[in-house]
Parts: C-alpha cells; structure tokens; sequence
C-alpha cells in the first residue's frame, strides 16, 4: 500500500517568515502534486511535478520533487497571511489514482 | 469556462435517512471522483467515474454509491445515515495533463448527521 507522509502536520509563524513543508513515501511516485484548501472551499491546485529532482517557482512558493521521486517540498519564502490554508500532497500511482497526504495546517499571523 | 458546481451545498440530516450529493463537471472532462473529508481522517478516496463507468473505488461500505450520466453529471448516494457520515463531500473533476491526473474540485457539499 502506498503512503504519503505529510510534516508538520500543524504550523503557525508569523508573516514574513519562511517554512517548509515535507511530503515523504518509501514509494515511487510517477507524479507529485501539491494543493491549497481554504475554510469552505474545496482544493485548489498549485503544481504538478513529474521528474524527479525537478523545482518549480510559483511567486514566492518554490516546489521540489526529490530525485528518487518518492518525496516533495513545499518551501514558502516570507509568508503573508493570504498562504494561510491546509496544504495537501498527492502522489500520481497506478492507473492515475492519487494517494493524498493528511495535509498541513498552515496559518500565518499577521 | 465554468467550474465544478456541487449541490446542495449544506445539509442536514438524521441517523437512518438517505442522501444525494449532485456534482457537474468542467464541460468536456469525462472523469469525476469523489471524495470524502473530515477532520480526522483527511481526504478519503471514494470512487471515480469515466463515461458512466465506475473505474475505481476506496474503501467505504456499500451504503455509499454513485452514478455517472451521459453529460458526464455525477451523482453520489448514502444510504443508513450514520453519525460518521458526517463531512464534507468533495467532487472533482480530472483530465491527464503530462501523465498526471490533475483534478480540479468543487466547493463541496457539507453534510451533518444528527
């Protein structure tokens, strides 16, 4: 069975700090995706990585896939108070099912 | 483009009764899963439609069903309500982008037990 590790599992910093959130398996992912979910509202995509060792920026959230594959980072660089939100990492597995992180809980104090 | 329209958006209902949780696609996106969340177990996988088809299912008891129509609108059943059906039900819908299935969710329909 494959599993996604998500850490930490609750973070509160202030605005303007930076953080990092880990997503670990011992499984090989063909994929790896990262979400953000508001109070109310369903998740909304941030990125896709597929290659292992890739990085991709999105503004002030810079997103790692690991060489192996098997895990992701999310890295938010002087967090304001709009990142605030659950985090959520999904691993691409066979025949294109997602298996979901427990997500992080992110709020940023202003 | 319009996004994923889910209904009703809250609800309310009582140990035993039954419910239907309506779920209409991005236009042109065949494939809709479903999805479950609470507090304490996350996000739980409950089954995806692809042109009417069930292709994949979690591990939810049989109280829970779904249906996929020709317009690619998709409906999920609970039946028995139980206390801990209570939560947020999440449905998005998916196309494959570089190998990946990316999923694009609806608000979501909150439903409460009592």
């Amino acid at each position: 069975t494959q599993l996604l590790e998500q850490s930490p599992q609750f973070l509160s910093i202030q605005e303007g700090e930076n953080l990092t959130v880990y997503c670990n398996s011992s499984s090989v992912f063909s994929s790896l995706q990262w979400y953000r979910q508001e109070p109310g509202e369903g998740p909304v995509l941030l990125v896709t990585v597929v290659t292992g060792g890739e990085v991709k920026k999105l503004k002030r959230l810079t997103f790692q896939f690991g060489d192996a594959r098997k895990d992701s980072s999310l890295h938010i660089t002087a967090a304001q108070t709009g990142d605030t939100g659950l985090y959520l990492c999904a691993g691409g597995g066979s025949n294109y099912q997602l298996i979901w992180g427990a997500g992080t809980k992110l709020i940023i104090k202003p | 483009k319009a996004g994923v329209t889910q209904t009703p958006r809250y609800l309310i209902k009582t140990r035993g009764q039954q419910v239907t949780l309506s779920c209409s696609p991005i236009s042109g996106h065949r494939s809709v899963s479903w999805y479950q969340q609470t507090p304490g177990q996350g996000l739980q996988f409950l089954f995806e439609y692809f042109s009417e088809t069930q292709r994949n299912k979690g591990n939810f008891p049989g109280r829970f069903s779904g249906r996929q129509f020709s317009n690619s609108r998709s409906e999920m059943n609970v039946s028995t309500l139980e206390l801990g059906d209570s939560a947020l039900y999440l449905c998005a819908s998916s196309f494959i982008s570089s190998g990946a299935n990316v999923l694009t969710f609806g608000a979501g329909s909150r439903l409460t037990v009592l």
